[in-house]
């Protein structure tokens, strides 16, 4: 079965810690996004890909990072200096311009 | 940069009757404008899509219509079911002035009432 496999599912912790997001495709796509998602808002672009080795920080990326070192991997490190991190987390991959296929989503709670 | 606006944030319908969603976009190099559904808890899913060339795009119960001129497009579920319920999308993308990424609507939260 192809598709984004994104772990952990739920995720929480504590004020001042990096927590590390896991996203997998084996779609074979070049592009792959990380986006996230607060109640009544639509997706806000984090970090994307668009190649093995490289990325752009997308609209909200401060107190993100992230790293693509092989084609099918790309995770998402929620830093100590995101000061509001509670949130939907989506990673989506696609190939060209067309359809994203997300992921079924990593929620993290500061507690 | 794009930006899409979503209209309306929540619809609520009766069992077979119509939902329209609308959007409009800013960027007029956009040239491709998929819809997702969300269910509760899950990753968006592709519904239907329209690319800038073509007008209006029907698969079964939904429809999509594209004006490039006033910049605008649409959504259209008909006979409504209650398994329509959930959050719905809009983006436009556009690869030439927006490296190909989505820029997304708010979202539309639909209810079919039985």
């Amino acid at each position: 079965d192809g598709g984004i496999t994104q772990s952990p599912k739920y995720l929480f912790r504590k004020e001042g810690q990096n927590v590390t997001l896991s996203c997998e495709q084996n779609l074979n796509h070049d592009a792959m996004y990380w986006y996230r998602q607060d109640p009544g808002q639509g997706l806000r672009l984090i970090y994307y890909s668009q190649i093995v080795n490289d990325f752009q920080k997308g609209d909200i990326a401060e107190g993100y990072s992230v790293s693509r070192e092989k084609k099918e991997s790309f995770p998402l490190t929620v830093t100590s200096a995101q000061k509001n991190p509670t949130a939907f987390y989506l990673c989506a991959s696609n190939q060209g311009v067309g359809e994203l296929f997300f992921g079924e989503g990593s929620r993290l709670t500061v507690l | 940069g794009e930006n899409v606006e979503q209209h309306p944030s929540t619809l609520s319908v009766q069992e077979g009757d119509s939902a329209v969603i609308k959007c409009t976009y800013s960027d007029s190099a956009s040239n491709y404008f998929p819809w997702y559904k969300q269910e509760l808890g899950k990753g968006p899913q592709l519904i239907i899509d329209i690319r800038s060339n073509v007008g209006e795009k029907k698969d079964q119960r939904i429809a999509v219509t594209l004006n490039k001129t006033a910049k605008h497009f649409s959504l259209h579920i008909t006979e409504t079911q209650p398994e329509d319920s959930a959050v719905y999308f809009c983006a436009a993308t556009g690869f030439i002035t927006n490296a190909g990424k989505s820029t997304f609507g708010d979202g539309t939260t639909l209810t079919v009432k039985p």
